[in-house]
Protein backbone atom coordinates (compact mmCIF):
# COMPACT_ATOMS: atom_id res chain seq x y z
CA UNK A 1 0.00 0.00 0.00
CA UNK A 2 1.45 3.68 -1.02
CA UNK A 3 2.12 6.08 2.07
CA UNK A 4 1.70 9.21 2.07
CA UNK A 5 2.77 11.02 -0.62
CA UNK A 6 4.21 14.91 -0.96
CA UNK A 7 5.46 16.49 -4.05
CA UNK A 8 7.63 18.31 -5.21
CA UNK A 9 10.21 16.58 -3.07
CA UNK A 10 12.65 19.88 -2.68
CA UNK A 11 12.06 23.71 -3.58
CA UNK A 12 13.73 26.60 -3.56
CA UNK A 13 11.74 30.07 -3.84
CA UNK A 14 13.13 33.86 -4.03
CA UNK A 15 11.29 36.50 -1.00
CA UNK A 16 8.24 37.19 -2.12
CA UNK A 17 7.01 34.21 -4.44
CA UNK A 18 4.12 31.91 -4.13
CA UNK A 19 4.54 28.34 -2.94
CA UNK A 20 1.96 25.55 -3.57
CA UNK A 21 2.95 21.96 -1.86
CA UNK A 22 0.54 19.19 -2.81
CA UNK A 23 -0.20 15.79 -0.55
CA UNK A 24 -2.17 12.63 -1.16
CA UNK A 25 -2.95 10.70 1.79
CA UNK A 26 -3.12 7.09 2.88
CA UNK A 27 -6.05 5.36 0.97
CA UNK A 28 -8.70 5.69 2.84
CA UNK A 29 -7.56 8.54 5.03
CA UNK A 30 -9.69 11.03 5.44
CA UNK A 31 -8.13 13.73 7.58
CA UNK A 32 -4.91 15.46 6.06
CA UNK A 33 -2.56 17.86 8.54
CA UNK A 34 0.20 20.43 8.03
CA UNK A 35 3.52 20.63 9.87
CA UNK A 36 6.31 22.58 9.52
CA UNK A 37 9.58 22.00 10.86
CA UNK A 38 12.32 24.26 11.24
CA UNK A 39 15.94 22.75 11.82
CA UNK A 40 16.43 22.04 15.73
CA UNK A 41 12.73 21.92 16.08
CA UNK A 42 9.75 19.84 16.58
CA UNK A 43 6.87 19.87 13.85
CA UNK A 44 4.62 22.59 14.28
CA UNK A 45 1.24 22.88 13.53
CA UNK A 46 -0.49 24.28 10.86
CA UNK A 47 -3.39 22.53 9.32
CA UNK A 48 -5.50 20.18 9.78
CA UNK A 49 -8.39 19.24 7.03
CA UNK A 50 -10.98 16.87 7.51
CA UNK A 51 -13.45 16.02 4.92
CA UNK A 52 -12.77 19.12 3.09
CA UNK A 53 -13.59 21.36 6.05
CA UNK A 54 -10.52 22.45 8.08
CA UNK A 55 -11.15 21.31 11.64
CA UNK A 56 -7.80 23.22 12.84
CA UNK A 57 -5.47 26.34 12.03
CA UNK A 58 -1.96 26.95 14.05
CA UNK A 59 -0.50 30.09 14.97
CA UNK A 60 0.77 30.70 11.30
CA UNK A 61 0.02 34.25 9.39
CA UNK A 62 -2.90 34.35 7.09
CA UNK A 63 -0.39 33.94 4.05
CA UNK A 64 -0.92 30.22 4.78
CA UNK A 65 -3.47 28.98 3.50
CA UNK A 66 -4.80 25.10 2.39
CA UNK A 67 -7.43 23.18 1.37
CA UNK A 68 -8.42 19.26 0.65
CA UNK A 69 -10.31 18.11 -2.43
CA UNK A 70 -12.74 15.22 -3.04
CA UNK A 71 -10.50 12.39 -3.41
CA UNK A 72 -8.92 13.58 0.24
CA UNK A 73 -5.64 15.42 -1.42
CA UNK A 74 -4.71 18.39 -0.50
CA UNK A 75 -2.66 21.72 -1.10
CA UNK A 76 -0.53 23.82 1.25
CA UNK A 77 0.18 27.52 -0.30
CA UNK A 78 2.48 30.29 1.08
CA UNK A 79 2.07 33.87 -0.10
CA UNK A 80 5.13 36.54 -0.01
CA UNK A 81 7.57 34.30 1.12
CA UNK A 82 9.88 35.53 3.55
CA UNK A 83 13.22 33.91 4.65
CA UNK A 84 11.93 32.22 8.03
CA UNK A 85 9.30 30.07 6.13
CA UNK A 86 12.36 28.10 4.67
CA UNK A 87 11.51 24.21 6.71
CA UNK A 88 10.56 20.87 5.66
CA UNK A 89 6.83 21.16 5.41
CA UNK A 90 5.40 17.89 6.07
CA UNK A 91 1.91 16.30 5.13
CA UNK A 92 0.02 13.55 7.81
CA UNK A 93 -2.77 11.42 7.51
CA UNK A 94 -5.27 9.61 9.54
CA UNK A 95 -8.39 7.98 10.01
CA UNK A 96 -9.66 10.11 12.76
CA UNK A 97 -11.82 7.67 14.35
CA UNK A 98 -12.94 6.76 18.02
CA UNK A 99 -9.08 6.80 20.15
CA UNK A 100 -7.17 6.25 16.81
CA UNK A 101 -5.55 9.36 16.14
CA UNK A 102 -1.78 7.91 14.85
CA UNK A 103 -0.74 10.12 11.91
CA UNK A 104 1.05 9.02 9.11
CA UNK A 105 3.68 11.20 7.71
CA UNK A 106 4.74 11.63 4.23
CA UNK A 107 8.73 12.15 3.94
CA UNK A 108 8.26 16.25 3.46
CA UNK A 109 8.88 19.18 0.82
CA UNK A 110 12.10 20.63 1.71
CA UNK A 111 11.68 24.63 0.85
CA UNK A 112 14.76 27.43 0.64
CA UNK A 113 13.59 30.57 0.56
CA UNK A 114 16.54 32.77 -0.81
CA UNK B 1 5.11 28.73 25.00
CA UNK B 2 6.66 25.12 24.43
CA UNK B 3 3.74 23.10 25.94
CA UNK B 4 5.76 19.86 25.36
CA UNK B 5 9.23 19.37 26.52
CA UNK B 6 11.89 17.12 25.80
CA UNK B 7 14.54 18.27 28.02
CA UNK B 8 17.34 15.96 27.00
CA UNK B 9 18.11 16.28 23.59
CA UNK B 10 20.28 13.62 23.12
CA UNK B 11 21.33 10.16 24.56
CA UNK B 12 23.47 7.35 24.26
CA UNK B 13 22.84 3.74 25.20
CA UNK B 14 24.41 0.51 25.27
CA UNK B 15 22.73 -1.98 22.29
CA UNK B 16 20.87 -4.56 24.61
CA UNK B 17 20.36 -1.74 27.60
CA UNK B 18 17.06 -0.13 28.28
CA UNK B 19 16.89 3.61 26.69
CA UNK B 20 14.31 5.67 28.70
CA UNK B 21 13.28 9.05 26.90
CA UNK B 22 11.49 11.83 28.98
CA UNK B 23 8.96 14.18 28.31
CA UNK B 24 7.18 16.51 30.20
CA UNK B 25 3.57 18.59 29.38
CA UNK B 26 2.25 22.08 30.87
CA UNK B 27 -1.65 21.63 28.98
CA UNK B 28 -3.81 19.56 31.69
CA UNK B 29 -6.02 19.50 28.22
CA UNK B 30 -4.23 16.89 26.86
CA UNK B 31 -5.76 13.83 26.80
CA UNK B 32 -4.02 11.88 24.06
CA UNK B 33 -0.08 11.15 24.11
CA UNK B 34 2.04 10.02 20.83
CA UNK B 35 5.68 9.36 20.71
CA UNK B 36 7.29 8.99 16.69
CA UNK B 37 10.45 8.10 15.76
CA UNK B 38 12.15 10.46 12.59
CA UNK B 39 15.29 8.94 10.62
CA UNK B 40 17.47 11.56 8.35
CA UNK B 41 15.52 12.33 5.11
CA UNK B 42 12.10 10.78 6.39
CA UNK B 43 8.58 11.89 7.93
CA UNK B 44 8.09 10.92 11.63
CA UNK B 45 7.00 7.25 11.92
CA UNK B 46 3.96 6.73 14.59
CA UNK B 47 5.77 4.45 17.18
CA UNK B 48 3.21 4.03 20.33
CA UNK B 49 0.17 6.28 22.08
CA UNK B 50 -1.44 6.40 25.13
CA UNK B 51 -4.92 8.00 26.00
CA UNK B 52 -5.08 9.95 29.47
CA UNK B 53 -7.40 6.91 30.96
CA UNK B 54 -4.37 4.56 30.75
CA UNK B 55 -1.23 4.74 33.04
CA UNK B 56 0.87 2.24 30.61
CA UNK B 57 0.67 0.89 27.28
CA UNK B 58 2.78 -1.70 25.64
CA UNK B 59 3.57 -3.17 22.34
CA UNK B 60 6.57 -5.02 21.91
CA UNK B 61 9.76 -3.72 22.88
CA UNK B 62 8.13 0.13 23.30
CA UNK B 63 6.02 0.92 26.56
CA UNK B 64 5.10 4.43 27.16
CA UNK B 65 4.62 5.17 30.89
CA UNK B 66 1.76 8.61 31.97
CA UNK B 67 1.94 9.65 35.12
CA UNK B 68 -0.85 12.72 34.83
CA UNK B 69 -0.33 14.30 38.17
CA UNK B 70 3.22 15.32 36.95
CA UNK B 71 2.26 15.95 33.49
CA UNK B 72 5.25 13.33 32.37
CA UNK B 73 5.14 10.39 30.20
CA UNK B 74 8.02 8.47 28.95
CA UNK B 75 9.29 5.83 26.24
CA UNK B 76 11.10 2.72 27.69
CA UNK B 77 12.79 0.79 25.17
CA UNK B 78 14.14 -2.67 25.86
CA UNK B 79 16.10 -3.91 24.24
CA UNK B 80 17.31 -1.29 22.90
CA UNK B 81 19.07 -1.86 19.22
CA UNK B 82 21.29 -0.03 16.69
CA UNK B 83 18.24 0.56 14.51
CA UNK B 84 16.34 2.39 17.19
CA UNK B 85 18.95 5.13 16.69
CA UNK B 86 16.63 8.14 15.39
CA UNK B 87 15.21 11.10 16.95
CA UNK B 88 12.35 10.54 18.89
CA UNK B 89 9.41 12.86 19.20
CA UNK B 90 6.86 13.02 22.07
CA UNK B 91 3.59 14.80 21.03
CA UNK B 92 0.09 15.48 22.62
CA UNK B 93 -3.15 16.41 21.07
CA UNK B 94 -6.60 17.58 23.38
CA UNK B 95 -9.51 15.83 21.46
CA UNK B 96 -8.45 15.38 18.82
CA UNK B 97 -7.52 19.03 18.00
CA UNK B 98 -3.85 19.62 16.70
CA UNK B 99 -0.75 17.55 18.22
CA UNK B 100 1.77 19.23 19.32
CA UNK B 101 5.21 17.81 19.33
CA UNK B 102 8.40 18.36 21.62
CA UNK B 103 11.44 19.39 20.00
CA UNK B 104 12.82 15.57 20.38
CA UNK B 105 15.22 13.91 21.48
CA UNK B 106 18.39 12.30 19.52
CA UNK B 107 18.97 8.12 20.76
CA UNK B 108 21.75 6.74 20.10
CA UNK B 109 22.10 3.21 20.32
CA UNK B 110 25.96 1.91 20.45
CA UNK B 111 26.56 -1.32 19.67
Amino acid sequence: DAGVTQSPTHLIKTRGQQVTLRCSPISGHKSVSWYQQVLGQGPQFIFQYYEKEERGRGNFPDRFSARQFPNYSSELNVNALLLGDSALYLCASSLLSGTSYEQYFGPGTRLTVT
Amino acid sequence: DQQVKQNSPSLSVQEGRISILNCDYTNSMFDYFLWYKKYPAEGPTFLISISSIKDKNEDGRFTVFLNKSAKHLSLHIVPSQPGDSAVYFCAASASYQKVTFGTGTKLQVIP
